[in-house]
């Protein structure tokens, strides 16, 4: 297993475009977690799932972002109708439900509206 | 809601010096506590991760301390080389989700 993986890497869209972004998680991990983080700042928490249900959403995540997890095994994150304040770096980590277990991150998607 | 704060937000040392991170969070209900490296531009490399059973735990020149009761953790780096210049963020895991401060940029000059 190489870690997690997030697809693509770097996304340049036009303002108004929708965007979709894949996270594959650690195979055995049952928790996956997507943060955004803009520059200077720490990761701000969106969004988890444990397995495929949908357990908790931050007040951040507006009506146009909508994140699945069909199979419990890969996530989607959608963004609808994205706008200049979207641009941000948006990091997935996965780990295991014992709460005594690590978490571990993908390299990010950098996001860029123009 | 867990509020995490880091300080200072930079740090500049030169290099062999011994150096403390600090994290700070409100809510002491937590399970664990883990560190994190990031380079620019990059996703998040663990350091440690403290159980809120634990005290402390060491992996090479990095030793972190938890005090859960007074909501503080630290990270200690001894020896410090240039090769240790990047953010370190502390990140507060509850019974769901984990909240992250805003790190510490921390730069080692040889």
């Amino acid at each position: 297993d190489t870690g997690v993986s997030q697809d693509p890497r770097h996304k340049i869209t036009k303002r108004g475009q929708n965007v979709t972004f894949r996270c594959d998680p650690i195979s055995e991990h049952n928790r996956l977690y997507w943060y955004r983080q803009t520059l200077g700042q720490g990761p701000e928490f969106l969004t988890y799932f444990q397995n495929e249900a949908q357990l908790e959403k931050s007040r951040l995540l507006s009506d146009r972002f909508s994140a699945e997890r069909p199979k419990g095994s890969f996530s989607t994150l959608e963004i609808q109708r994205t706008e200049q304040g979207d641009s941000a770096m948006y990091l997935c980590a996965s780990s295991l439900i014992q709460e005594n277990t690590e978490a571990f991150f993908g390299q990010g998607t950098r996001l860029t509206v123009v | 809601k867990q509020e995490v704060t880091q300080i200072p937000a930079a740090l500049s040392v030169p290099e062999g010096e011994n150096l403390v991170l600090n994290c700070s969070f409100t809510d002491s209900a937590i399970y664990n506590l883990q560190w994190f490296r990031q380079d620019p531009g990059k996703g998040l490399t663990s350091l440690l991760l403290i159980q809120s059973s634990q005290r402390e735990q060491t992996s090479g020149r990095l030793n972190a301390s938890l005090d859960k009761s007074s909501g503080r953790s630290t990270l200690y780096i001894a020896a410090s080389q240039p090769g240790d210049s990047a953010t370190y963020l502390c990140a507060v895991r509850g019974s769901g989700d984990m909240r992250f401060g805003a790190g510490t940029r921390l730069t080692v000059k040889p």
